[in-house]
């Protein structure tokens, strides 16, 4: 069974600290992707990564870098964390191509004081 | 703008019936179409895709109908059962691997 976890299920930061959210895939699978979950938004991608080292720009890359410098990790980083970024985050990962099912961690709910 | 549009945003259903989940999409760039299920503190779990070149695709009690020229897609879900109370995600895959999701729906099936 494939399995992601992420570090945290909750989390509460304050304004304007440095948030880091930790992914990790058990499956070497080769991408990796971090969504925001919000009522009446649906999933929107942030990045996502294709290799280690490599990443792409999702939807909404604003406020927030990400890192991959082995294959089954990948964290997402809230520079300067802001009242806008409390949110649910998701972490996924699939084996190679697009279509591959894509399987999802848990979550990390993200409170912004 | 909501690449994806689903409806409805919720939905309750008597057990042993069908639920019905409807998306809409603009962009014919978008060349696969996946369902996801998810339960509440879980994350989504694919349930069931399709491809365009093909209307209809059935997995159990899930089908997926595809109107190509329409742009919408929907899932079916006959002899519905209190276990498939979750909430639904459509979605839409363009090139590589930027995929776009409907806001959700969430189904209650009530025995």
């Amino acid at each position: 069974d494939v399995k992601v976890t992420q570090s945290s299920r909750y989390l509460v930061k304050r304004t304007g600290e440095k948030v880091f959210l930790e992914c990790v895939q058990d499956m070497d699978h080769e991408n990796m992707f971090w969504y925001r979950q919000d009522p009446g938004l649906g999933l929107r991608l942030i990045y996502f990564s294709y290799d280690v080292k490599m990443k792409e720009k999702g939807d909404i890359p604003e406020g927030y870098s990400v890192s991959r410098e082995k294959k089954e990790r990948f964290s997402l980083i809230l520079e300067s964390a802001s009242t806008n970024q409390t949110s649910m985050y998701l972490c996924a990962s699939s084996l190679r191509t697009s279509t591959d099912t894509q399987y999802f961690g848990p979550g990390t709910r993200l409170t912004v004081l | 703008q909501q690449q994806v549009k689903q409806s409805p945003q919720s939905l309750i259903v008597q057990k042993g019936g069908i639920s019905i989940i409807n998306c809409a999409y603009e962009n014919t760039a978008f060349d696969y179409f996946p369902w996801y299920q998810q339960f509440p503190g879980k994350g989504p779990a694919l349930l069931i895709a399709i491809r365009p070149d093909v209307s209809e695709k059935k997995e159990g009690r899930f089908t997926i109908s595809f109107n190509k020229s329409a742009k919408q897609f929907s899932l079916h879900i006959m002899d519905s059962q209190p276990g498939d109370s979750a909430t639904y995600f459509c979605a839409a895959r363009r090139s590589g691997n930027q995929f776009y999701f409907g806001t959700g729906t969430s189904l209650t099936v009530i025995p």
